[in-house]
C-alpha cells in the first residue's frame, strides 16, 4: 500500500547547523508531496509542497525536491534557528483535489539548541 | 491565529464512558473535514472523511459505531468516542478543507486518555 517513511527523531542540532530530514515514499500512482510542521501546542501547518517530479518546494528557508527516481522528498535547511524546533511530518496525497486525504510519515522531532 | 479550533485539547475519561471532540473552522466554511489519530511515535492515520449534511466515510478498519462523526454545519464537525477503552487513548486531530478550494487547515489536536 501507499506509505511514507521518515527518519526517526529526535534530531538535535545547534543553531546555524545544516538540517536534513529524510523522507521516502511508496505510492501506486503519482502523488503530491508535502511537508507539514507542528510547533508546540499548535496544529499542523503546511510548510511546503511539490506536485510533480523534479519540483522543488520552498518556504522559510526550507526546501525539498520531489525525486521520482529515488521516491524521496528530503527536507533541508541551510541554517536552522531555535524557532525551527518542532515536529515535521512528510505526507503524500494521490488525489490533489482532495488534499485532506493525506498519508503521513511518523513525524520527526527537531530540537535546535542555542 | 488558529483558523481551525479543536476542543478539548486534553481530556481524561473513565473506561466505558463517551467523549466528544469538536472541530470548528473559525472564519471559513468547510464542506469537508477529516479526522486523524496518531499513536505515539507513529503516523497520523486518517480515520474518516466528514461531509456536511451527509454520513461520514470511514477508512478501512475504523469502527463507525465506535467513532461517531457528525458534521451538522459548515463550521463544525464532532467526533464522539463511544464506550471508550484505554486502547482508544491517542492524539486526535482534525483538518478542514476550505469550500471550493484545495487549502487545508489543521486543528491543534486533542489528547485523549482513557483510564
Amino acid at each position: 500500500g501507499d506509505s511514507v517513511t521518515q527518519m526517526e527523531g529526535p534530531v538535535t542540532l545547534s543553531e546555524e547547523a545544516f538540517l536534513t530530514i529524510n523522507c521516502t515514499y511508496t505510492a501506486t500512482g503519482y502523488p503530491s508531496l508535502f511537508w507539514y510542521v507542528q510547533y508546540p501546542g499548535e496544529g499542523l501547518q503546511l510548510l511546503l509542497k511539490a506536485t510533480k517530479a523534479d519540483d522543488k518546494g520552498s518556504n522559510k528557508g526550507f526546501e525539498a525536491t520531489y525525486r521520482k527516481e529515488t521516491t524521496s522528498f528530503h527536507l533541508e535547511k541551510g541554517s536552522v534557528q531555535v524557532s525551527d524546533s518542532a515536529v515535521y511530518f512528510c505526507a503524500l496525497t494521490l488525489i490533489y483535489n482532495q488534499g485532506g486525504k493525506l498519508i503521513f510519515g511518523q513525524g520527526t522531532e527537531l530540537s535546535v539548541k542555542p | 491565529g488558529a483558523v481551525v479550533s479543536q476542543h478539548p485539547s486534553w481530556v481524561i475519561c473513565k473506561s466505558g464512558t463517551s467523549v466528544k471532540i469538536e472541530c470548528r473552522s473559525l472564519d471559513f466554511q468547510a464542506t469537508t473535514m477529516f479526522w486523524y489519530r496518531q499513536f505515539p511515535k507513529q503516523s497520523l492515520m486518517l480515520m474518516a472523511t466528514s461531509n456536511e449534511g451527509s454520513k461520514a466515510t470511514y477508512e478501512q478498519g475504523v469502527e463507525k459505531d465506535k467513532f461517531l462523526i457528525n458534521h451538522a454545519s459548515l463550521t463544525l464537525s464532532t467526533l464522539t468516542v463511544t464506550s471508550a477503552h484505554p486502547e482508544d487513548s491517542s492524539f486526535y486531530i482534525c483538518s478542514a478543507q476550505v469550500e471550493a478550494g484545495n487549502t487545508i487547515y489543521f486543528g491543534e489536536g486533542s489528547w485523549l486518555t482513557v483510564v
